[in-house]
């Protein structure tokens, strides 16, 4: 079936402007996650959403962040007024539901958006 | 603040040898996970470890959890160069995943 899809795959932008990332999960899964990768390292866990609910935003890097889920399928998540420091590789996941508090144990990735500040 | 130490960071060995990359996580944690990223391309798990004690194979590799020692394993036998990758450890907690820097496994011939 089909997995976790993200776009676009590629995000050149130039620092200042505005960008959005697009994750659709696996059909069904109510949980879905945003992680930031830099380049080396391991994954920045960033926000989560439980439905359309994002219980904790604790996690985004700054103000310039924020995340969207509509309709328990699609997020968006927008980095205002980039900065070089955004750019990372973006990976979405997703679950059946969320993974804490013995929730299901597999989250699913999508393939990442990479993204560049010029 | 929970932090995760993955080490070695960088590992190169030979085919056929074995080795062990070590996960040390600095509070208690509900559940540890090891997952592997090829080159360029996304995260596959590989294992969830939930218990004190716990020990997971899945063909050459092997992951244990002590949660007395907040230290996991991951084992690997008899390494074939389809191995070579990222491999990360990532302990959850509430509401937080925190992942390990990763081991770059590179298997040689």
């Amino acid at each position: 079936g089909a997995g976790v899809s993200q776009s676009p795959s590629n995000k050149v932008t130039e620092k200042g402007k505005d960008v959005e990332l697009r994750c659709d999960p696996i059909s069904g899964h109510t949980a879905l996650y945003w992680y930031r990768q830099r380049l080396g390292q391991g994954l920045e866990f960033l926000i989560y959403f439980q439905g359309n609910s994002a219980p904790d935003k604790s996690g985004l890097p700054s103000d310039r962040f924020s995340a969207e889920r509509t309709g328990e399928s699609v997020s968006t998540l927008t980095i205002q007024r980039t900065q070089q420091e955004d750019s990372a590789v973006y990976l979405c996941a997703s679950s059946l539901g969320v993974v804490w508090r013995g929730g299901p144990d597999t989250q699913y990735f999508g393939p990442g958006t990479r993204l560049t500040v010029l | 603040e929970l932090k995760v130490e993955q080490n070695p960071l960088f590992l190169s060995m030979q085919e056929g040898k074995n080795y062990t990359i070590y996960c040390n996580y600095s509070t208690t944690s509900d559940r540890l996970y090891w997952y592997r990223q090829d080159p360029g391309k996304s995260l596959e798990s590989l294992f969830v470890l939930l218990s004190n004690g716990a020990v997971k194979q899945e063909g050459r590799l092997m992951a244990s959890l002590d949660t007395k020692a907040r230290l996991s394993t991951l084992h690997i036998t008899a390494a074939v160069h389809d191995l070579s990758a990222t491999y990360f450890c990532a302990v959850e907690m509430d509401n937080d995943m925190r992942f390990g820097a990763g081991t770059r496994l590179t298997v040689k011939p």
